[in-house]
């Protein structure tokens, strides 16, 4: 089966703790986004990569950091310097075929709670 | 920051009945989304529709898009129990990279 998975599904940090969220697609695709999502609200991106080895920032990336090094996988790290991790994040991917018009596919979401 | 606001915020309707919800934005886009999400869970892509296109249709859904008005609506026709779920829409701001901006969405609710 072909898909986006995250893990784990539910993770609890205590203050000060670094800690990492996986995410591997399986589907080719080129791109790769993590946005963060709190209750009531829409997405916010907070970082994303068009191709492996390079990545950008998106509007929310302060206290987090990723890394990609396969086109399969794109973990982030919530770092001790984001003041409020607590929150779902949700990882995405896209191929664009057509750069024009394309949908992006989802995982099932991490959700972030400090202790 | 957001791109779009849906509204409204919530619905709650009767199962059989259409479910309208709008979306605006504020700058040029190549194409405009729907997603959807249950509880807890990913979005899931409904539908897409590019700035040259005024209608589409999958299924019981129906996107319109007026690029003049800057707005969008998606209709559910006949709704479902199953329909009750968060929607979302989402443009690219006329970016080719594949980024997504995304409103708070509507909440829908579908009563039995």
């Amino acid at each position: 089966d072909g898909g986006i998975t995250q893990s784990p599904k539910y993770l609890f940090r205590k203050e000060g703790q670094n800690v990492t969220l996986s995410c591997e697609q399986n589907l080719n695709h080129d791109a790769m986004y993590w946005y963060r999502q709190d209750p009531g609200q829409g997405l916010r991106l907070i970082y994303y990569s068009q191709i492996v080895n390079d990545f950008q920032k998106g509007d929310i990336a302060e206290g987090y950091s990723v890394s990609r090094e396969k086109k399969e996988s794109f973990p982030l790290t919530v770092t001790s310097a984001q003041k409020n991790p607590t929150a779902f994040y949700l990882c995405a991917s896209s191929t664009p075929r057509d750069r024009l018009n394309t949908e992006a596919f989802f995982g099932q979401g991490t959700r972030l709670t400090v202790v | 920051s957001q791109q779009g606001e849906e509204d409204p915020q919530a619905l709650s309707i009767q199962e059989g009945e259409n479910a309208t919800m709008n979306c605006s934005y504020k700058t040029s886009i190549n194409n405009l989304q729907w997603y959807r999400q249950n509880s807890g869970r990913g979005l899931v892509h409904l539908i897409l529709i590019r700035s040259n296109e005024r209608e589409k249709h999958s299924g019981r859904l129906r996107v319109t898009l007026d690029t003049s008005k800057k707005s969008s609506s998606l209709l559910i026709t006949a709704s479902r129990a199953a329909d009750t779920a968060s929607y979302f829409c989402a443009t690219d701001r006329g970016s080719t990279l594949g980024r997504l901006y995304f409103g708070r969405g509507t909440q829908l609710t579908v009563w039995p």
